[in-house]
């Protein structure tokens, strides 16, 4: 079992959707958690940063930490195409504080 | 502000020819420093990571080495290189054991 588990896709909505992304881990001692956006053949951008458990919105973001259930979530609001990218979660902790454990990635379609 | 530098932004080189990327942070001291390869559609792979000048840890045996010959400065290389070696190269850098940053990536192509 992958320490990080995160649903590839591709996952396809159309424009001004909700749309919901997650990624499941296995490591308790996981403490900071990040979405990362990827475009196509660019290195990936911090999206939202999070330590320990919790909400966090930053405009049409927000992203979610739920310990108990060693799972995070993030929304996007009102979808855009240009929110088409490949999203990776990203957390680190414990015996891993000098590395981050990533997801594979989502690779998430917006059509207009 | 910091800012990653990371290039050659394309490199295509012959098998068995050499390697050398390069990748330099701005506005910040004693980074952490991370090499990752990412092949396509896929998650990305940690092959190096530095706390401090001198000092590399590596996590995937494989043809390639990383220096660290000043705070800042973050190498990657390769004696020889396969047709294996192709993919993407990103190079990052975290303040802490925090988030990471990433720079732009050097797609390498192994002909």
């Amino acid at each position: 079992q992958k320490e990080v588990e995160q649903d590839p896709g591709p996952l396809s909505v159309p424009e001004g959707a909700i749309v919901s992304l997650n990624c499941t881990y296995s490591n308790s001692a996981f403490q900071y958690f990040m979405w990362y956006r990827q475009y196509s053949r660019k290195g990936p951008e911090l999206l939202m940063y999070t330590y320990s458990s919790g909400n966090k919105e930053d405009g049409r973001f927000t992203a979610q930490v739920d310990k108990s259930s060693k799972y995070i979530s993030l929304f996007i609001r009102d979808s855009q195409p240009s929110d088409s990218a490949t999203y990776l979660c990203a957390m680190s902790g414990g015996d891993s504080n000098y590395q981050l454990i990533w997801g594979a990635g989502t690779k998430l379609i917006i059509k207009p | 502000s910091q800012t990653i530098h990371q290039w050659p932004a394309t490199l295509v080189q012959p098998v068995g020819s050499p390697l050398s990327l390069e990748c330099t942070v701005e506005g910040t001291s004693n980074p952490n420093l991370y090499w990752y390869r990412q092949a396509a559609g896929r998650g990305l792979q940690l092959l190096f990571y530095s706390v401090g000048i001198g000092q590399i840890s590596s996590e995937v045996p494989q043809n390639l080495s990383a220096s660290r010959p000043q705070d800042r400065q973050f190498i990657l290389s390769s004696k020889k290189l396969l047709l294996s070696d192709s993919g993407f190269y990103l190079c990052a850098w975290r303040p802490g054991n925090t988030e990471a940053f990433f720079g732009q990536g050097t797609r390498l192509t192994v002909v």
